[in-house]
């Protein structure tokens, strides 16, 4: 049981181009994150989904695409990366929020440097 | 709008002191509270939770926090070091919004110990 698992651990990029970070869970959960993490800022949440096939919009969405197209994987992509994209990336899965007892679970964590 | 204030930005303590690090939340109705460590270059390990009922809550590792409702505090305590405690500790509150429970996340609390 692997948990969560982010693909690539470190990644740079030069301004404007494309990647896609993956994140892949083994509980069954339905609900999965992405957030960023920036120093003194905590982390803010870019999306989410509450199940295959859907997405929605976080607190910071803009630059960032995702998809939701198996319920264990879940894909960020940045289409044109610019430097303020340059962060911590960590995906999170929980069960159904309806639940009072639902805690995220995260993954590793990937690096990206944009330069 | 909901928000977590760490105070602490850095704390330094020795091995086997006695450890607190606050965390004051601003939300309008009965939070959810964690408290989450992010070893170096790790990803995010729940420490303990709160959703109801007793005030005082044990976690994993000896760490324990208390929810003060008039201070709207959720205190993250340890009465004994060790080394292995140093990291970053971050609190959250869950806001259930939409079907799932959006976490907001303090700026962190970056420990030190000295042995």
């Amino acid at each position: 049981n692997a948990g969560v698992t982010q693909t690539p651990k470190f990644r740079v990029l030069k301004t404007g181009q494309s990647m896609t970070l993956l994140c892949a869970q083994d509980m069954n959960h339905e609900y999965m994150y992405w957030y960023r993490q920036d120093p003194g800022m905590g982390l803010r949440l870019i999306h989410y989904s509450v199940g295959e096939g859907t997405t929605a919009k976080g607190e910071v969405p803009d630059g960032y695409n995702v998809s939701r197209l198996k319920k264990q994987n879940f894909l960020l992509g940045l289409e044109s990366a610019a430097p303020s994209q340059t962060s911590v990336y960590f995906c999170a899965s929980s069960t159904q929020g309806l639940a009072d007892q639902e805690t995220q679970y995260f993954g590793p964590g990937t690096r990206l440097l944009v330069l | 709008a909901q928000s977590v204030t760490q105070p602490d930005i850095h704390i330094t303590v020795s091995e086997g002191a006695s450890l607190e690090l606050r965390c004051n939340y601003s939300y309008g109705a009965t939070p959810y509270l964690f408290w989450y460590v992010q070893s170096p270059g790790q990803g995010l390990q729940l420490l303990l939770k709160y959703f109801s009922g007793d005030t005082l809550v044990q976690g994993i590792k000896g760490f324990e926090a208390e929810f003060k409702r008039s201070q709207s505090s959720f205190n993250l305590r340890k009465p004994s070091v060790h080394w292995s405690d140093a990291a970053e500790y971050f609190c959250a509150v869950g806001a259930p919004r939409g079907g799932y429970n959006k976490l907001i996340f303090g700026a962190g609390t970056r420990l030190a110990v000295h042995p």
